[in-house]
């Protein structure tokens, strides 16, 4: 049973600050690795994707991947308030099909 | 371009009764993925179509829940007899189905309240 897991949150932290979002995930096979971020109400939308160790960087959001400690990162730095939603950490098995973990709530405040 | 459509938004329907709702994916995207999302958690995938072929439906409740793909391009997601458990938001999404390509692009999917 393939399970991708993530702290439900909520995560606060101040406008400006860094927040640091983690996601473990159990099958070593996996290879892609996705950062998809909800706002309440709405659809998820992928923000970041990764599938090689080391760090991607898009703007203000650099996703993390240790394959060998099974572990995903997404870091978002000067962080807004328009930041905060849910952040959903996702892995790809067989290219096209996603496992999603229960997300992260992000609340940056003023 | 045109984002992934889905109708109705929002539905409230007793139990025991049925429901139907519908996806039209972007265009040209050859596959479809129906997910169940329950609040406070991510989303979980039902069925996921190719073209008009079911590639995966092992997590769909057949007793319950069935899919088509007619043509290889709109979606309808139904569910005979519903259960006080089936309240969620059912999302549609599609993508363009080539390997290596894991983005999916999501509809804003349907809230299901089952009294």
């Amino acid at each position: 049973q393939k399970e991708v897991e993530q702290n439900s949150g909520p995560l606060s932290v101040p406008e400006g600050a860094i927040a640091s979002l983690n996601c473990t995930y159990s099958d070593r096979g996996s290879q892609s690795f996705f950062w998809y971020r909800q706002y309440s109400g709405k659809s998820p939308e992928l923000i970041m994707s990764i599938y090689s160790n080391g760090d991607k960087e898009d703007g203000r959001f650099t996703a993390q991947l240790n394959k060998a400690s099974q572990y995903v990162s997404l870091l978002i730095r000067d962080s807004q308030p328009s930041d905060s939603a849910t952040y959903l950490c996702a892995e790809s098995y067989n290219t096209d099909k996603l496992i999603f973990g229960t997300g992260t709530r992000l609340q940056v405040f003023p | 371009e045109a984002g992934v459509a889905q109708s109705p938004r929002y539905k409230i329907i007793e139990k025991r009764q049925s429901v139907a709702f519908w996806c039209n994916p972007i265009s040209g995207h050859a596959t479809l993925y129906w997910y169940q999302q329950i609040l406070g958690q991510g989303p979980k995938l039902l069925i996921q179509f190719q073209n008009n072929g079911v590639v995966d439906d092992s997590q769909l409740p057949k007793d319950r829940f069935s899919a088509e793909r007619l043509k290889g391009v709109d979606s309808t997601l139904k569910i005979q007899p519903a259960k006080l458990e089936d309240s969620a938001v059912y999302l549609c999404a599609s993508s363009p189905g080539l390997a290596g390509v894991g983005e999916q692009f999501f509809g804003p999917g349907t809230r299901l309240t089952v009294l």
